[in-house]
């Protein structure tokens, strides 16, 4: 398997554009998370989902982020509009559901 | 508190110990983790311990808990210099269903 791929690696942007990010969790994984490291706050759990379904989205920080599982090998985060505090790097990781998390390699977002 | 804690920084010679300490917040969360970053890169999984056990040794690698304080410690055997990465604390905690709870990780410095 090839882990969990994300795309874009980096991706630059202005303020107030729509950034889409990918992830395609490994297979056979019900559950996938997105985290969001910064320097300032460390990683920070943003959403997850079990079985496509999202379980919890209260680290989510603003309306301006959403995120979809429309199956069990796709998932994305949405932000929109953008704003120059969001730039971090954002990953996501994939579990069977017994604890071990596997990362992906991660977006670098810089919102300009 | 709310946050599982690490020391910030650790600086130690080619060839010494490393111990890198962690303090958690759930007693019931089943296992514990840790990750180790590179520049540049996503994390990936050390070692990790399940609750009940007091000491876990793997190769260069020693874990120990402490469920009475929380306290959660890696030790490093024979330190080489590509063992200078970020090294993350989780848990996993049974309110936050299957997602890990990061801590802000310890950047692992080592000189020859």
């Amino acid at each position: 398997d090839a882990g969990v791929i994300q795309s874009p690696r980096h991706e630059v942007t202005e303020m107030g554009q729509e950034v889409t990010l990918r992830c395609k969790p490994i297979s056979g994984h019900n559950s996938l998370f997105w985290y969001r490291q910064t320097m300032m706050r460390g990683l920070e759990l943003l959403i997850y989902f079990n079985n496509n379904v999202p379980i919890d989205d209260s680290g989510m920080p603003e309306d301006r982020f959403s995120a979809k599982m429309p199956n069990a090998s796709f998932s994305t985060l949405k932000i929109q509009p953008s704003e120059p505090r969001d730039s971090a790097v954002y990953f996501c990781a994939s579990s069977t559901g017994q604890g071990q998390a596997f990362f992906g390699q991660g977006t670098r977002l810089t919102v300009v | 508190g709310e946050d599982v804690e690490q020391s910030l920084f650790l600086s130690v010679r080619e060839g010494d110990s490393s111990v890198i300490n962690c303090t958690y917040t759930d007693s019931s969360s089943t296992y514990l983790y840790w990750y180790k970053q590179e520049p540049g890169a996503g994390l990936q999984l050390l070692t990790y311990i399940f609750s009940n056990m007091d000491m876990k040794q793997d190769q260069r690698l020693t874990v120990l808990l402490n469920k009475k304080d929380k306290h959660l410690s890696l030790r490093i055997a024979d330190t080489q210099t590509g063992d200078s990465a970020i090294y993350f604390c989780a848990e996993q905690r049974v309110v936050a269903g299957t997602a890990l709870i990061f801590g802000k990780g310890t950047t692992l410095s080592v000189s020859s």
